[in-house]
């Protein structure tokens, strides 16, 4: 059964603190890696599109990575506006539809 | 830039009332979907659409319906509101492509059911 599990749940970091945020997946041929960033009482917005084991896109201070089972997110230096809830999705093979991990909860204090 | 609408922030609804929560994208896409998000439960797939009349069950789909009469909308339908359908609902539209494609998602709308 396709999952995507993310973690850590909640992180808080000082400003200027870089780290990481992690998703695993178990997906019968991956057709797309996906985060998005979600603030309080609005819909994810999209971030980033990884495809291949390996391929890495870059935001900002925002970087995201993909390996064969786990795609990672770096975070370097936040600031407090990078404060959200992140999520992890992958594409489904039956009609486009995306499984989403549970979501890590990111607070970045000044 | 791709825009998805919701019709509604915040609706307050009566138990037992029909709820409709309308969905309009302005990018084309073939693919529409609704979620809710929950608290500890996070994104969970109600239903899906690929093409104008096509519908697929997602992984909640009782109690809800859906009508997609037009591309460019889709409409979850609660037939009889019940309060364990309080919740953020939230519609998304995605290109249809050989591989997979990100999916643009509306503001939400929070329903309470009272």
């Amino acid at each position: 059964e396709d999952q995507v599990t993310q973690s850590p749940e909640a992180l808080r970091l000082q400003e200027g603190e870089s780290s990481s945020l992690n998703c695993s997946y178990t997906v019968s041929g991956l057709r797309g890696l996906f985060w998005y960033r979600q603030d309080p009482g609005k819909g994810p917005e999209f971030l980033f599109t990884l495809y291949s084991a390996g391929e890495e896109k870059e935001k900002e201070r925002l970087k995201a990575t993909l390996t064969k089972k786990e795609s990672f997110l770096h975070i370097t230096a936040p600031k407090p506006e990078d404060s959200a809830t992140y999520l992890c999705a992958v594409h489904h093979n039956q009609g486009g539809k995306l499984i989403f991990g549970q979501g890590t909860e990111l607070s970045v204090k000044p | 830039d791709v825009k998805v609408t919701q019709s509604s922030r915040y609706l307050v609804k009566r138990t037992g009332e029909k709820v409709f929560l309308e969905c309009v994208q302005d990018m084309d896409h073939e693919n529409m979907f609704w979620y809710r998000q929950d608290p500890g439960l996070g994104l969970r797939l109600i239903y899906f659409s690929y093409d104008v009349k096509m519908k697929e069950k997602g992984d909640i789909p009782e109690g809800y319906s859906v009508s997609r009469e037009k591309k460019e909308r889709f409409s979850l339908i609660l037939e009889s509101a019940s309060t364990n359908q309080t919740s953020m609902y939230l519609c998304a539209s995605s290109d249809r492509g050989r591989r997979g494609t990100e999916a643009f998602f509306g503001q939400g709308t929070r329903l309470t059911v009272v």
